[in-house]
């Protein structure tokens, strides 16, 4: 199977502050790589895909890039919406969710 | 719009089975895969497996195998997992979610069905 490891596993940061989460493949997966927003008792919702797409919907102040084995997303200007647990999925050969970042507002 | 509404949540003792559906209603029930995945207190998400509506093929994680199963029923656009020999680290919320074709993210998610393991 092909783990996904994220880092940090917890961040806390402040409104405005420009924010970088990474992900690692165990294998290259090239751009097969989402990212996705889980907010307590809310269903995970999808932000970017096959590495670098924003999802229809989604504020622009999010992007991801990567391919291969090395993912970043990033949040340009943090809101205070934006406090949620963020996870990278693999859809290369089955799917594998990473661990988790925990992002806090200061 | 796209809705996965699912069954309700469910206490089951250690080593009984727990089968949840999932109704999928505004879109083509054929046209997409439906996933299952789980996350269980203070833990990640875990994918769990897929499901072909078409074919019924199935396709699960490693961890899971043997224990878990997955069916369809095309007629109803409805689609279930069943979990067996529960433990009480199978408590988890368990959602079904949305795939258009394979390799694709995950577009739509179910609301969750929470599971609770314990004698």
């Amino acid at each position: 199977d092909i783990q996904m490891t994220q880092s940090p596993s917890a961040l806390s940061a402040s409104v405005g502050d420009r924010v970088t989460i990474t992900c690692r493949a165990s294998q290259s997966i090239s751009k097969y790589l989402n990212w996705y927003q889980h907010k307590p008792g809310k269903a995970p919702k999808l932000l970017i895909y096959a590495a670098s797409n924003l999802q229809s919907g989604v504020p622009s102040r999010f992007s991801g890039s990567g391919s291969g084995t090395d993912f970043t997303l990033t949040i340009s200007s943090l809101q205070p919406e934006d406090s949620a647990t963020y996870y990278c999925q693999q859809s290369y050969s089955g799917y594998t969710f990473g661990q988790g970042t925990k992002l806090e507002i200061k | 719009q796209v809705q996965l509404v699912q069954s309700g949540a469910e206490v089951k003792k250690p080593g009984a089975s727990v089968k949840v559906s999932c109704k999928a209603s505004g879109y083509t029930f054929t046209g997409y895969y439906m996933h299952w995945v789980r996350q269980a207190p203070g833990q990640g998400l875990q994918w769990m497996g897929e499901i072909n509506p078409i074919s019924g093929g199935t396709r699960y994680a490693q961890k899971l195998q043997g224990r878990v199963a997955m069916t369809r029923d095309t007629s109803a656009s409805t689609v279930y997992m069943e979990l067996s020999s529960l433990i009480s680290e199978d408590t988890a919320v368990y959602f079904c979610a949305r795939v258009h074709v394979g390799n694709s993210p995950i577009d739509y998610w179910g609301q969750g069905t929470l599971i609770t393991v314990s004698s």
